[in-house]
């Protein structure tokens, strides 16, 4: 079993619609959680970390089930501008900060 | 913006060759790490460092090897480039000032070896 794992995509949605990626994990001890985002030929750039309480920015919803090793991201009202690659992260844990990505969800919303 | 610059941006070279490509950072952060992302892979831990002259391996650090002389430049080499090696390079750095993991990540390097 890969150590995170996201569905590929692509995810093809319109503008205004809710759109949510599902990650899974396999390391029980993972202890800090992850999705970024990246944009075609761009860095990865931190979207929002994901706490066991979920936690909300704006359009977007994080999600953790600590006991079912599962992260999601629900983006509600999707803009054009949210057309991108969606990765979910995860950390070990250990003090060096090792990040494990999923190979990401790739999303493009049309008009 | 983390203040993180990497050099070059694009490189082509031969097989053979050594390659070294550098990451340099300004906010003083102990934590940096080098990643290679290709197609059909997530992002792959090359090395990292979590202080000067203090590095260690990753997940795919055969044929590289790295050096920290200063808090500020963290230097990725290719001591033999092989056509494997072409890729997307990132560095990176952890922020333990803002949370306890999150990684910010330079422009990249796009490396092709011919």
């Amino acid at each position: 079993r890969k150590e995170v794992e996201q569905d590929p995509g692509p995810f093809n949605v319109p503008e205004g619609a809710t759109v949510a990626f599902n990650c899974t994990y396999s390391n029980s001890a993972s202890q800090s959680f992850f999705w970024y985002r990246q944009d075609c030929r761009k860095e990865p750039k931190l979207l929002m970390s994901v706490y066991s309480s979920g936690n909300e920015d704006g359009r977007f919803t994080a999600q953790l089930n600590r006991a079912s090793q599962y992260i999601s991201l629900l983006i509600r009202d999707s803009k054009l501008s949210d057309s991108a690659t969606y990765l979910c992260v995860v950390t070990p844990g250990g003090s060096q900060g090792n990040l494990i990505f999923g190979k990401g969800t790739k999303l493009s919303v049309k008009p | 913006d983390a203040g993180i610059t990497q050099s070059p941006r694009h490189k082509v070279t031969e097989t053979g060759t050594p390659v070294t490509l550098r990451c340099h950072q300004t906010e003083n952060h102990r934590y940096m790490y080098w990643y290679r992302q290709d197609p059909g892979h997530g992002l792959r831990l090359i090395h990292y460092s979590y202080g000067v002259k203090d590095t260690d391996k990753g997940e795919v650090s055969d044929g590289y090897s790295v050096s920290r002389s200063k808090t500020e430049d963290f230097l990725l080499t290719l001591e033999s480039a092989t056509s494997s090696q072409t890729s997307v390079y990132f560095c990176a750095i952890r922020d333990t000032g803002r949370g306890r993991y999150e990684q910010y990540f330079g422009p990249g390097t796009r490396l092709t070896v011919t």
